[in-house]
């Protein structure tokens, strides 16, 4: 398996456009996590689904953020508009099992940069 | 809420020394642990998976324990080499959600 698939891997992007994160989890998990890192933060959890389904968004800092699942294969997490202080590196994690009993598997990320 | 606290946040150690990075978690109501490193501008590598019914994992030169009852775990890494130079994470898994709760992190230099 070539493990959690992430697309693209950076991102420049001006105050105000849309951007598009995408995300592709290992075949047969059925947890799907995006999180996003900062110095100043750490890693946060934005947004998690089980079997295609949000199960919890309330880390979405904002309405600007969205997230869909539409098959267990691809996720995307999209930001309209963005803002500078977005500039972050997003990660997907995708996991196997209830309670992530089978670990958790995280993509290289994407490293936004909002100008 | 689950808190998860790592120390020290940073450490710098001579090539082939053994060493010990200390995570703690305030609800001990957890499902697993998992130690993970982070080089910079990279993304997480999973190191070692410790579920709620173990007391510790090993491999190779590491060895993750867990202490549920008194919310601690250690990640011991022996001989240390500069190779080793990252950042490492504990996360932990609790409660009725599925997702990760991280430690912020102790970053780690080995000197050759």
């Amino acid at each position: 398996d070539a493990g959690v698939i992430q697309s693209p891997r950076h991102e420049v992007t001006e105050m105000g456009q849309e951007v598009t994160l995408r995300c592709k989890p290992i075949s047969g998990h059925n947890s799907l996590f995006w999180y996003r890192q900062t110095m100043m933060r750490g890693l946060e959890l934005l947004i998690y689904f089980n079997n295609n389904v949000p199960i919890d968004d309330s880390g979405m800092p904002e309405d600007r953020f969205s997230a869909k699942m539409p098959n267990a294969s691809f996720s995307t997490l999209k930001i309209q508009p963005s803002e500078p202080r977005d500039s972050a590196v997003y990660f997907c994690a995708s996991s196997l099992g209830d309670r992530g009993s089978g670990g958790y598997t995280f993509g290289s990320g994407t490293r936004l940069t909002v100008v | 809420k689950q808190e998860v606290t790592q120390i020290p946040a940073a450490l710098s150690v001579p090539e082939g020394e053994n060493l010990v990075l200390n995570c703690s978690f305030t609800d001990s109501a957890i499902y697993n642990l998992q130690w993970f490193r982070q080089d910079p501008g990279k993304g997480l590598t999973s190191l070692l998976l410790i579920q709620s019914s173990q007391r510790e994992q090993t491999s190779g030169r590491l060895n993750a324990s867990l202490d549920k009852s008194s919310g601690r775990s250690t990640l011991y890494i022996a001989a240390s080499q500069p190779g080793d130079s990252a950042t490492y994470l504990c996360a932990v898994t609790s409660g009725s959600a599925r997702q990760l709760t991280f430690g912020s992190g102790t970053q780690l230099t080995v000197l050759p």
